[in-house]
């Protein structure tokens, strides 16, 4: 029973384009969304997170969109690099409890 | 860098056997997480600390797991005894703190079973 869902395993890019990752999830009880980027034979590291109060959030090249309606969340990479080319795991957060769920990951390559 | 060490980074045992992975956060950090790594479900939580006490761990997946967080700098996941469907990448977590961009993985440890 998954309750952080990803449910493309992968996605092929084209360098320069726009690069959507999505993520749904089932509870609405957590206070923050994050992405994580993960590359072969090493641990995740944070990318972006979004609070639960807001519906957007922009760092660089990156931004994060929440729809809780929807409860679904995306990820937008503009404009995709090659560099880009790793799994991507979207994750909830709980600040009272602190529990941190993870989604299945989606492999991101972005062709040059 | 939160400075989040596993070992081993890789082990391959025989089914039966019994497994041990350790992980050493620099300390500072209120809770420690377990995670196991797979295709079909991703990052899959099995155990977490908060203060070196166990908090949830409706994760683990049979009465085989068992973690244990003796002091801040340290905790184990153990499996006893291992079989080949525990085959996977454990990762270690660490996290201070309300926000949630504060947690730091560790490498991860690669265990095969066979």
């Amino acid at each position: 029973d998954q309750q952080v869902k990803q449910n493309s395993p992968s996605l092929s890019v084209q360098e320069g384009r726009i690069s959507i990752l999505n993520c749904d999830y089932t509870n609405s009880m957590f206070d923050y969304f994050l992405w994580y980027k993960k590359y072969p034979a090493e641990g995740p590291t944070f990318l972006i997170s979004i609070s639960s109060i807001k519906d957007k959030n922009e760092d660089g090249r990156f931004t994060v969109f929440l729809n809780k309606s929807a409860k679904h969340l995306s990820l937008h990479i503009v404009p995709s690099q090659p560099g880009d080319s790793a799994v991507y795991f979207c994750a909830e957060h709980s600040g009272n409890t602190g529990k941190l769920i993870f989604g299945q990951g989606t492999t991101l390559q972005v062709k040059p | 860098d939160a400075g989040v060490i596993q070992s081993p980074r890789h082990e391959v045992t025989e089914m039966g056997q019994e497994v041990t992975l350790r992980c050493k956060p620099i300390s500072g950090h209120d809770y420690l997480f377990w995670y196991r790594q797979t295709m079909m479900r991703g990052l899959e939580l099995l155990i977490y600390f908060n203060n070196n006490v166990p908090i949830d761990d409706s994760g683990m997946p049979e009465d085989r797991f068992s973690a244990k967080m003796p002091n801040a700098s340290f905790s184990t996941l153990k499996i006893q005894p291992s079989e080949p469907r525990d085959s996977a990448v454990y990762f270690c977590a660490v996290h201070s703190g309300p926000l949630g961009n504060t947690i730091y993985f560790g490498e991860g440890s690669w265990l095969t079973v066979v």
